[in-house]
């Protein structure tokens, strides 16, 4: 079965630092990979997603960039962290041209202080 | 552009109750539309899914109706209980292939023993 992992699970950081979140994902091949964000009291917001290896699109202008390294390897960076980039941040994964549901990791917690 | 409007929370309900939270779309083309709950802390699960109209998803004695008339996806049960509290959020996915998911920004259910 398909199992999705992300780390960390809570992350403080100071205003100026970098950051690493990462996501991998076990059981399937060649997936569609997604970093969502949600700000407090908000919904969700599509960051970014990938098709394939290399392949990443941004959906929003933003303080933040994404990686994929192998195919079931997702990275969430920043050279700098904002305050307005505290959120919890989830990555998901979907099987392309499926039209069903994404799955959803666990999340990040980052504050940003 | 996609988008799905959902009913402001918190909705407070006493157990056995019966539960509604209303959800609308506007989309291009033909989306699927999702259910998902997010319990506190967690990541997002897929509640419920229809990709087509008049498709009736259900699951754990949850039913939405994919309405293309009313352009709506409203989410029912007819019995909450205390296990239930915790943020539905309604999305769409169009069918680009791509799966990219535009969520409401969800309504907290709380429910009372």
């Amino acid at each position: 079965s398909q199992t999705i992992h992300q780390w960390p699970a809570t992350l403080v950081q100071p205003v100026g630092s970098p950051l690493s979140l990462e996501c991998t994902v076990e059981g399937t091949s060649n997936p569609n990979l997604y970093w969502y964000r949600q700000a407090a009291g908000r919904g969700l917001q599509l960051l970014f997603y990938s098709v394939g290896i290399g392949q990443i699109s941004s959906e929003v202008p933003q303080n933040l960039s994404a990686s994929r390294p192998q195919d079931r390897q997702f990275i969430l960076s920043s050279k700098k962290l904002l305050l307005s980039d505290s959120g919890f941040y989830l990555c998901a994964w979907s099987v392309y041209g499926d039209r069903g549901e994404a799955f959803f990791g666990q999340g990040t917690r980052l504050t940003v202080v | 552009g996609n988008s799905v409007t959902q009913m402001e929370g918190p909705v407070t309900l006493s157990e056995e109750a019966f539960l509604t939270i209303n959800c609308t779309y506007t989309a291009t083309g033909y989306p699927s539309l999702f259910w998902y709950v997010q319990y506190p802390g967690e990541g997002l699960q897929l509640l419920l899914k229809a990709t087509k109209a008049d498709d009736k998803g259900s699951n754990k004695g949850f039913e939405a109706t994919y309405r293309k008339e009313t352009t709506s996806f409203h989410l029912e049960k007819g019995s909450v209980q205390v296990s239930d509290s915790a943020v539905y959020f309604c999305a769409l996915s169009d069918r680009t292939g791509f799966q990219k998911l535009v969520f409401g920004t969800g309504t907290r259910l709380l429910v009372s023993p």
